[in-house]
């Protein structure tokens, strides 16, 4: 069964800093692509980074680049969400979530999402 | 940048059918997915590459594909369909590709 378990949320003061971590089971980790999307509250999906599954490649949405740093560990099926300089537009629940191919593109969607971990950036 | 733009809400009664539209000017070009999500839990993806549907989800989900249109259509409707719906597509204009979603439509089972 696959599983995706986010960790590493809470409250943050504007211009802090925060990692997500997301530990996966259940699947090849190594094989599959891995995005982050977030949800403010009350509104709706925001893709925020993806890798792909050797971790060589890393995309970001232009809201978060220079800012966000996304990174995996393959030998620990973790990907994770490094968060700096955070905004009040940041508050979110995160999302990691499981691409169906190797490398992200243009075809890339997501078969398995985890609960998801709020972040709050507040003073 | 590029909009996926679906209606803010859809209800209908038991028994029904329910259509939610979602459209873009890329999606001639790219699929188009459909995430279910309930209030306090993560989506889950009920139609793939337009009109394909992952193993166990129920026959009465459908997608279809028209020009720069997609919809998902329920057949059917049950209380327990009650839920937002984002559709999800990409745009490939810009360096590398976007995952783009819609702004998410509140079906209401009356």
């Amino acid at each position: 069964e696959v599983q995706l378990l986010e960790s590493g949320g809470g409250l943050v003061q504007p211009g802090g800093s925060l990692r997500l971590s997301c530990a996966a089971s259940g699947f090849t980790f190594s094989s599959y692509a891995m995005s982050w999307v977030r949800q403010a509250p009350g509104k709706g999906l925001e893709w925020v980074s993806a890798i792909s599954g050797s971790g060589g490649s890393t995309y970001y949405a232009d809201s978060v680049k220079g800012r966000f740093t996304i990174s995996r560990d393959n030998s620990k099926n973790t990907l994770y969400l490094q968060m700096n300089s955070l905004r009040a537009e940041d508050t979110a629940v995160y999302y990691c979530a499981k691409d169906l191919f190797l490398d992200y593109g243009d075809y890339s969607y997501f078969d398995y999402w985890g609960q998801g971990t709020l972040v709050t950036v507040s003073s | 940048s590029y909009e996926l733009t679906q209606p803010p809400s859809v209800s209908v009664s038991p028994g029904q059918t329910a259509r939610i539209t979602c459209s873009g000017d890329a999606l001639p070009k790219q699929y188009a997915y459909w995430y279910q999500q309930k209030p306090g839990q993560a989506p889950v993806l009920v139609i793939y590459k337009d009109s394909e549907r992952p193993s166990g989800i129920p026959e009465r989900f459908s997608g279809s594909s028209s020009g720069t249109t997609v919809t998902l259509t329920i057949s059917g409707v049950q209380a327990e369909d009650e839920a937002d719906y984002y559709c999800q597509s990409a745009d490939s204009s810009g360096t590398y590709p976007y995952v783009v979603f819609g702004g998410g439509t509140k079906l209401t089972v009356l």
